[in-house]
Parts: structure tokens; sequence; C-alpha cells
């Protein structure tokens, strides 16, 4: 079946840009949405941005100055770069897969830890 | 703060019905069908339990119930079973622009 898996450093500086690459198996990334969300410590989750297969996209209003999402169709991997971090982008960040149609979230991966820290 | 509003604990014993609430505003939960419900136990991925208010995913127990009145969404888990007890969280379409918000959480415990 359909699994997606984050990966990327889990250590990032101040000031510098966060990774992440979510890697699609066991399907295509064609033909669907997907999207990236964090949690931060003690709060409840937050969306961050979606991408088409096609490449169009949309972004979390308060992160959008920061934030690039883009698609690898060719590897099966979308990814996500923030910019600029502090300490409060500390979360666990994971990928998950729209449904087709829906607002909802079909498929998620098990999710990553971000720590931002000198 | 999260942008949708749900209790942070509920509980209940095995056999028993709980119900789990999600309070947004006239911009979210009340102006769109579009409230989903996610389960997660620890160190899990989130599972997708309801969507559009009351639709359940295949393989999703009928035990598990969604609704709306207003611009409050309900989540009601009947005949509770200790596998129940995880984290649930609701989310609302909130339009194009800031497209989905998440409530803070509520920890369901089954006593």
């Amino acid at each position: 079946q359909v699994q997606l898996q984050e990966s990327g450093p889990g250590l990032v500086k101040p000031s510098e840009t966060l990774s992440l690459t979510c890697t699609v198996s066991g399907g295509s990334i064609s033909g669907y949405y997907w999207s990236w969300i964090r949690q931060l410590p003690g709060k409840g989750p937050e969306w961050i941005a979606y991408i088409y297969s096609s490449g169009s996209t949309n972004y979390n209003p308060s992160l959008k100055s920061r934030v690039t999402i883009s698609v690898d169709t060719s590897n099966n991997q979308f990814s996500l770069r923030l910019r600029s971090v502090t300490a409060a982008d500390t979360a666990v960040y994971s990928c998950a897969r729209i449904i087709t149609g829906a607002v909802a979230f079909d498929l998620w991966g098990q999710g990553t830890v971000v720590t931002v820290s000198s | 703060q999260s942008a949708l509003t749900q209790p942070p604990s509920a509980s209940g014993s095995p056999g028993q019905s709980v119900t789990i609430s999600c309070t947004g505003t006239s911009s979210d939960v009340g102006a769109y069908n579009f409230v989903s419900w996610y389960q997660q136990h620890p160190g899990k991925a989130p599972k997708l339990m309801i969507y559009e208010v009351s639709k359940r995913p295949s393989g999703v127990p009928d035990r598990f119930s969604g609704s709306k009145s207003g611009n409050t969404a309900s989540l009601t888990v009947s005949g509770l079973q200790t596998e129940d007890e995880a984290d649930y969280y609701c989310t609302s379409f909130a339009g194009s622009n800031n497209w989905l918000l998440f409530g803070g959480g509520t920890k369901l415990t089954v006593l």
C-alpha cells in the first residue's frame, strides 16, 4: 500500500533553512495533492502548505513568506523548505496525502522531529 | 491558541458513548461542510476517522460518527473500547486562502 516517509536533518541552526523531503512509495505521486503539516510542542497541528502533482501550490498565510513546497514526480517525492528558522519552528513535521475532492488527509507519514538550536 | 477549540480531555467507560466538540466560527466550521476528525495513538501517524462532517472512510467502525450544528462540530464514539483511547483532532476548511484549520486536540481516556 501507499506509504509516506519524511527525511531530513533533525537539527537546524537559527536563521538557516529547514529542508525536508517526503518520499511516496507503493503508489504514484501523480494525480494527487500533497501537504506538509507541523505540530509545535504542546499545541495542535498547523497546516503549512500543499502542492498538486502538476506543481500548483497553496500556502498558510502565516508562513507563506518563508515557505516553499515543491514536487519531483520523477522520484515520487515532494519537499518543504522553511527559511530563516527560529526556535519557534521547532516541531514535528509530517507529510500527508489529500483525499481527491475533499479537504482531508487519508495518508500520513510518521512525522520527523526538527529542532532549531545553535 | 489553536484556531478551532476542542476540550483538552474527555473520558468514558467501556461500552459508553462520548462526544467531543470542535468549535470554530461562521467563517470555517459554520460555513463549510468540510470538517474532519483524526485519531492519533502515541508515536503513530494520525488516522482519518471522519471527513465532510459525517462520512466514514472505509475500515472505520460505525461506532464513530460526526455531526455539525452551527459553528460547532462533534465526534461521537459509541460503545467505547479500550483501543479508542487516543488523541483526537478536528480540522475545518476555512476558505481558499487559509484553507485548513486544526483544533488543539482532545485526549480521550477510556476508564
